[in-house]
C-alpha cells in the first residue's frame, strides 16, 4: 500500500479560482516533504521543501502547509492561471537501514480552463 | 544555462540489445539520481549517487546499472533491456543529497520503448 496518498486524482478549475491539493501520508518520521510541479512530457520542478517541523512554505502563488498531527500536507494555488495546468507530486523523505527512501505520491492532475 | 541534459530523448529498441542513457549536469552537483515514471505508479527511484565513485540502489534497481566516474555524468545502463523496462526515465541532480534543503533539478526525460 502506498504510504503517500494524494487527492483528488484529477481536478478541473476555472482560471482565476483558487484550489487546494491534498497529500496524506502514513510514513513517520520523515526528514522533509516536497511538492513538485510536472508539466506534461517534462521533468518535475521543485515548488516547496518543508522539514517536519515547519507548518507552511510559500513560493509565489503556491503555498504548502503541513499538519504533523493529522499527517496531511496541502498545496494551495491562488488565482490559478492556465500555466498551472500540470501534475502536482508530493514526496516524503524517510530514513531506512541502507540510507533513505523517497516516498512519492502518484500526483494530482490539475487542469485550469479559460 | 544551468541544466540537466539527457540523451537520447526518445528511444525504441528490441529486447536484449544493450543501451545507455546519458545524463549530464553543469551545476557542479554532488548528488545525482535516476527515476522511472510509469502510469498509475508514479515516480520510482532506480539508483542514486552521493558523489563520484559512490552509487547506491533505489527502490527498483533490478535490470539497471550506473556509474559515476565524473562528477557531471551519471549514465544509466540497461545491459539486456526487457519490455517491462518500457518507461519514461528522468535524471536529477542537487548540490547534496535529499536530506538537505537543496532543490533537485530534473532532466527533460527519456522515453524508452523496448519491443
Amino acid at each position: 500500500k502506498n504510504q503517500v496518498e494524494q487527492s483528488p486524482q484529477s481536478l478541473i478549475i476555472l482560471e482565476g479560482k483558487n484550489c487546494t491539493l491534498q497529500c496524506n501520508y502514513t510514513v513517520s518520521p520523515f526528514s522533509n516533504l516536497r511538492w513538485y510541479k510536472q508539466d506534461t512530457g517534462r521533468g518535475p520542478v521543485s515548488l516547496t521543501i518543508m522539514t517536519f517541523s515547519e507548518n507552511t512554505k510559500s513560493n509565489g502563488r503556491y503555498t504548502a502547509t503541513l499538519d504533523a498531527d493529522t499527517k496531511q500536507s496541502s498545496l494551495h494555488i491562488t488565482a490559478s492561471q492556465l500555466s498551472d495546468s500540470a501534475s502536482y507530486i508530493c514526496v516524503l523523505l524517510t530514513g531506512r537501514d541502507s540510507g533513505y527512501a523517497l516516498n512519492f505520491g502518484k500526483g494530482t492532475s490539475l487542469l485550469v480552463t479559460p | 544555462e544551468a541544466q540537466v541534459t539527457q540523451n537520447p530523448r526518445y528511444l525504441i529498441t528490441v529486447t536484449g540489445k544493450k543501451l545507455t542513457v546519458t545524463c549530464s549536469q553543469n551545476m557542479n552537483h554532488e548528488y545525482m539520481s535516476w527515476y522511472r515514471q510509469d502510469p498509475g505508479l508514479g515516480l520510482r527511484q532506480i539508483y542514486y549517487s552521493m558523489n563520484v565513485e559512490v552509487t547506491d540502489k533505489g527502490d527498483v534497481p533490478e535490470g539497471y546499472k550506473v556509474s559515476r566516474k565524473e562528477k557531471r555524468n551519471f549514465p544509466l545502463i540497461l545491459e539486456s533491456p526487457s519490455p517491462n523496462q518500457t518507461s519514461l526515465y528522468f535524471c536529477a541532480s542537487s548540490f547534496t543529497g535529499p536530506y538537505s534543503y537543496n532543490e533537485q533539478f530534473f532532466g527533460p526525460g527519456t522515453r524508452l520503448t523496448v519491443l
